[in-house]
């Protein structure tokens, strides 16, 4: 079946930092991306959806500035959590289309101390 | 109020039992539900979808879409131990494109 990979699983830093994390699809090309996010006991909810070689498309409250995405590839796209704040603590996850589905990777836990 | 509600549970059920999970949701407009199950530290993996109004069937696994009362289904026959895990509702206007889901519903299946 397909597979998404995300890296790194787990990522803890220090507020004002900046974190990338990677989304790969592993054994299939997918010209879209996308990425979200999950609170505790939330669900999950779209940030923004990603096209290879064109710019994201973020939902509404989602600052573009703050959350940059790069979908370089038909199989890698990240996320860039620049000066992360405490607030930002979640677990991210993206995921891929191909063969009329999405497929999810395992997710991002990031901690913002 | 949220566009999609889900019962967080936990649902703890013994091994055997029937399982019915359910979404409501407010947008009469989504016509493709999905449901999901993940397990803990993984990523949501698709059981099945339906287009529109209906039931399918997949193995143990029945999905059922009231669309009039905007309301959908799981049912799991024969629940298992492996059953374990949130079940995630899923719906879209188009298809695979901007899901929106519910909060998950964490099942227990004890043997």
């Amino acid at each position: 079946g397909a597979v998404v990979s995300q890296h790194p699983s787990w990522v803890i830093c220090k507020s004002g930092t900046s974190v990338k994390i990677e989304c790969r699809s592993l054994d299939f090309q997918a010209t879209t991306m996308f990425w979200y996010r999950q609170f505790p006991k939330q669900s999950l909810m779209l940030m923004a959806t990603s096209n290879e070689g064109s710019k994201a498309t973020y939902e509404q409250g989602v600052e573009k500035d703050k959350f940059l995405i790069n979908h370089a590839s038909l199989t890698l796209s990240t996320l860039t959590v620049t000066s992360a704040h405490p607030e930002d603590s979640s677990f991210y996850i993206c995921s891929a289309k191909g063969y009329n589905e999405q497929f999810f990777g395992p997710g991002t836990r990031l901690t913002v101390l | 109020q949220k566009e999609v509600e889900q019962d967080p549970g936990p649902l703890s059920v013994p091994e055997g039992a029937i399982v019915s999970l359910n979404c409501t949701y407010s947008n009469s407009a989504f016509q493709y539900f999905m449901w999901y199950r993940q397990y803990s530290r993984k990523g949501p993996e698709l059981l099945m979808y339906t287009y529109s109004s209906g039931n399918k069937e997949d193995g143990r696994f029945t999905a059922q879409v009231d669309k009039s009362s905007k309301y959908i289904s799981l049912f799991i026959r024969d629940s298992q131990p492996s059953d374990s895990a949130t079940y995630l509702c899923a719906m879209s206007l188009t298809g695979f494109q901007k899901l929106v889901f519910g909060t998950g519903t964490r099942l227990l299946v004890s043997p």
